[in-house]
């Protein structure tokens, strides 16, 4: 049963820092691995998706990466803005379409 | 990507009475899943609803207490049953792209059962 785990559970940083959110998961036999955002009480935005045979993927200030050998993905955030205070999930996909989440990262980025 | 609306976006219900959440996509979809995110937790699969055949339900989660209705390719509802505080909770529509399996969500309905 694929377990998927992310530290830390909360961060908060003064604006400007670069900063990197970990997810690490115990089956290797991925097909994908997306990270969402969810701002308070609201839907999922997703951020970004890596294909199980891709190593990174970089959108503006958000590069994530994928190392499916030892079950780990970051999600680098440079130059961070209060605006990307959000809790950040990961998320997995094996063999079905099933997403199996990670509890996330409350991020808040102080001014 | 995929537009997704939900409705109705909040809710407050007695307990023992059934709530029908509704989820439209802007496009033909294969794929349409239904999630449960409970206070302070993560997200949990509840079932996947294929169009023209039974919705497929993860363990700990029955028919008779999620009832799912998936019409077409665009639109699906769920239905809360006999509802009880424990299933106050945001519950989240999503959709898989064919191409890559990327999955976008609705805004998510956010039921309170007193």
């Amino acid at each position: 049963k694929q377990e998927v785990t992310q530290i830390p559970a909360a961060l908060s940083v003064p604006e400007g820092e670069n900063l990197v959110l970990n997810c690490s998961f115990t089956d290797s036999a991925i097909y994908n691995l997306q990270w969402f955002r969810q701002d308070p009480g609201k839907g999922l935005t997703s951020l970004l998706l890596i294909q199980s045979s891709q190593r990174e993927q970089t959108s503006g200030r958000l590069n994530a990466s994928l190392d499916k050998s030892s079950g780990r993905s970051t999600l680098y955030i440079a130059a961070s803005q209060p605006g990307d205070s959000a809790t950040y999930l990961c998320a997995l996909q094996g063999g079905s379409e099933k997403l199996v989440f990670g509890k996330g990262t409350k991020l808040t980025v102080n001014p | 990507s995929a537009v997704i609306s939900q409705k109705p976006s909040r809710d407050i219900c007695q307990r023992g009475t059934s709530l029908t959440i509704q989820c439209q996509v802007d496009s033909q979809v294969t794929m349409m899943f239904w999630y449960r995110q409970q206070p302070g937790q993560s997200l949990t699969l509840i079932a996947t609803a294929n169009q023209g055949s039974e919705a497929t339900y993860e363990s700990g989660f029955v028919i008779d207490k999620f009832p799912i209705s998936r019409p077409n390719l665009t639109f699906s509802t769920l239905t809360v049953s006999n509802m009880s505080p424990e299933d106050s909770s945001i519950y989240l529509c999503s959709v898989a792209t064919v191409s890559y399996n990327e999955q976008f969500f609705g805004p998510g309905t956010r039921l309170t059962v007193l």
